[in-house]
């Protein structure tokens, strides 16, 4: 079966760095993305990686490693608007988006 | 611009009542997409037209009928809808049809099923 696992809820410090890891198995990789999503709100794209390595934009870091079905995105310098659910979502062989269920980030001043 | 734009903001409807959500994009892009989302859960697709052609439905109930007049605009009809079908319902646009072309979504319509 197709799964996408990444944790539920993680709390971080204003002004820290914060991890959130997404492990993966798919029929097929056709690139790993990572969205933001405000509560009641639509989804924002943030990056996507099809080769392995790190994507860095800005405050926000994607890392890919596809030996190991494994990504995390990187927050640098977290604000409180950082506050979101964090959405991992793979291409599968045909092109479906395969969706992780979300982090809940909390940002605490 | 990655503007998807979509009407109603939100919606209330009874179950014999017959509505339609509307999503334009002025983007170019070729595909777009059906999701509903129940909070604290991932999007879950339903319809995908690609180049104008439904080319993904995931068995989703008929009181729902997709529509895609032009490459723009994607309407998603709705008819006896059941009060479990209240959720945030998603547009999104991608380029060229294949989902490794980046998604951007409107900002949803909010459902309420009576």
């Amino acid at each position: 079966g197709q799964n996408i696992d990444q944790p539920t809820e993680m709390t971080a410090t204003e002004g820290a760095i914060v991890q959130i890891n997404c492990t993966y198995q798919t029929s097929g990789f056709n690139g790993l993305f990572w969205y933001q999503q405000h509560a009641g709100e639509a989804p924002t794209f943030l990056s996507y990686n099809v080769l392995d390595g790190l994507e860095e934009k800005g405050r926000f870091s994607s890392f890919l490693s596809r030996s190991k079905g494994y990504s995390y995105l990187l927050l640098k310098e977290l604000q409180m608007k950082d506050s979101a659910s964090y959405l991992c979502a793979v291409s599968d062989s045909n092109y479906q988006l395969i969706w992780g269920a979300g982090t809940k980030l909390i940002i605490k001043p | 611009d990655t503007e998807v734009t979509q009407t109603p903001k939100h919606l209330v409807m009874g179950m014999t009542n017959k509505k339609s959500l509307k999503c334009e994009q002025h983007m170019g892009h070729r595909a777009m997409y059906w999701y509903k989302q129940k909070a604290k859960k991932p999007p879950e697709l339903m319809f995908v037209y690609s180049y104008e052609k439904l080319s993904i439905n995931e068995s989703v109930p008929s009181r729902f009928s997709p529509e895609c007049p032009n490459s723009s605009l994607l309407n998603l009809h709705l008819h006896a809808l059941q009060p479990e079908d209240s959720a945030l319902y998603l547009c999104a646009s991608s380029g060229g049809g294949s989902s490794t072309d980046t998604q951007y979504f409107g900002p949803g319509t909010r459902l309420t099923v009576l």
